[in-house]
């Protein structure tokens, strides 16, 4: 059974520095990882999604990810934290083979100080 | 850009009632979602839905749940004898393919007194 841990429930950096919000996974096929953001009183927005194709993924507003299996991580990173940034951010996997099911990390609070 | 819409933002109903929440998909997609979010734990995945049939459901959504698709445009959720353990965020989304991008909703919160 797939499983996703995100090994910070709070991650707090001052503007302008880089972000890492680390996630762990645990899949028994080649999972699809994606990494998704919401903001308070939003939807989840989906930042970025790796499925097999190239290992660093680019998402919107400068995020990406890379996938390392041998690590079995999938760390997101930003250059320079904005303000915006500020959100919940959930690292999330699906079994690539025809699942429907996504499997959520606890989620990570991103705090950015000015 | 098209957008998953769910109604009401907030639900507080009594313990026992029937709550109904409704979303409203993204036109052109085929398969449906539920997950929820109890206060301070994961989101979990309650149900999928396709062609008019659950594809796929936890084992938390047991025989107090229902889901439909009334009308062609709303998905619905329906929690026949709610209970204070039903408080949560309940997120809607929906995909395009079995396998595609879930695009996911801004949530009901239902609170159970």
């Amino acid at each position: 059974a797939q499983s996703v841990t995100q090994l910070d429930s709070h991650v707090s950096v001052s503007e302008g520095t880089p972000v890492l919000l680390r996630c762990n996974y645990s899949s028994s096929y080649s999972p699809s990882l994606f990494w998704y953001v919401q903001h308070p009183n939003k939807g989840l927005q989906l930042l970025l999604k790796y499925t097999s194709a190239a290992t660093l993924v680019k998402g919107i507003n400068g995020f990406e990810a890379e996938f390392k299996k041998s690590e079995t991580s999938f760390h997101l990173t930003k250059p320079s934290a904005h303000m915006s940034d500020a959100a919940e951010y959930f690292c999330v996997v699906s079994e690539a083979q025809g699942a429907q099911k996504l499997v959520f990390g606890q989620g990570t609070r991103l705090t950015i100080n000015p | 850009e098209p957008e998953v819409t769910q109604t009401p933002s907030h639900q507080v109903t009594q313990m026992g009632q029937e709550v109904i929440l409704r979303c409203v998909p993204i036109s052109n997609h085929l398969y449906f979602y539920w997950y929820r979010q109890i206060l301070g734990q994961k989101v979990e995945f309650l149900v999928s839905f396709y062609n008019n049939e659950i594809s796929e459901k936890s084992e938390i959504f047991d025989d107090q749940f229902s889901v439909e698709r009334p009308d062609g445009s709303n998905f619905t959720l329906k929690i026949r004898s709610t209970k204070l353990e039903d408080s949560a965020m309940y997120f809607c989304a929906s995909s395009e393919y079995m396998e595609g991008t879930q695009y996911f909703g801004p949530g009901t919160r239902l609170t159970v007194l």
